[in-house]
């Protein structure tokens, strides 16, 4: 158990709402990564921050915001969320052997855009 | 742009077996190479990681190796067992950039 926590691990939202994912991680690492998996796409990176404040994009950050205003939290913000939006997101944490940076990764939030 | 496959996509096999998965990857300027187990609902755990100037790691019954110049890694899992049923994905970290690339995984299913 890398110390990694998100929340809600289930929401169903309808389209056109704000919605916010949390990650929580107690290990102290530096990077943390959002990511979503989808059937036929496997896991594909959304955002990810290499420190407090520092965030950069990644390959489907379309719709997606990010905040990270303490080490151990990582948000994610669906704006407007879509139904293309429906997914299992998960959170991701890395950098505290810093030679490696072997990624260890959260239980996951399905997430259901009606 | 980078590429990981996974092949085959399943694999079913009595108990006992020793098996092999295959991971390949197009660009072979990676810094690292992970294998990863993902059970039904759940997140992802991390089995072995492999530095690019590494050919193998080892954890238990579990050996990974990495032809970077051919672009491969293979997870050998030995005397397999029910528990081990479960999906196995290959990521590979780019150089000079934090994102892992995931194949699509390989559904692993040991039959008692």
């Amino acid at each position: 158990d890398a110390g990694i926590t998100q929340s809600p691990r289930h929401k169903v939202t309808e389209t056109g709402t704000p919605v916010t994912l949390r990650c929580h991680q107690t290990e102290n690492h530096r990077y943390m990564y959002w990511y979503r998996q989808d059937p036929g796409h496997g896991l594909r990176l959304i955002h990810y921050s290499y420190g407090v404040k520092d965030t950069d994009k990644g390959e489907v950050s379309d719709g997606y915001s990010v905040s990270r205003s303490k080490t151990e939290d990582f948000l994610l913000t669906l704006e407007s969320a879509t139904s293309s939006q429906t997914s299992v997101y998960f959170c991701a944490i890395s950098g505290r052997v810093s030679v490696t940076n072997e990624q260890f990764f959260g239980p996951g939030t399905r997430l259901t855009v009606l | 742009k980078q590429e990981v496959t996974q092949i085959p996509a399943a694999l079913s096999v009595p108990e006992g077996e020793n098996l092999v998965l295959n991971c390949s990857f197009t660009d072979s300027a990676i810094y690292n190479l992970q294998w990863f187990r993902q059970d039904p609902g759940k997140g992802l755990t991390s089995l072995l990681l492999i530095q690019s100037s590494q050919r193998e790691q080892t954890s238990g019954r579990l050996n990974a190796s990495l032809d970077k110049s051919s672009g491969r890694s293979t997870l050998y899992i030995a005397a397999s067992q029910p528990g081990d049923s479960a999906t196995y994905l290959c990521a590979v970290r780019i150089q000079g950039a934090q994102k892992l690339v995931f194949g699509q995984g390989t559904r692993l299913t040991i039959n008692p």
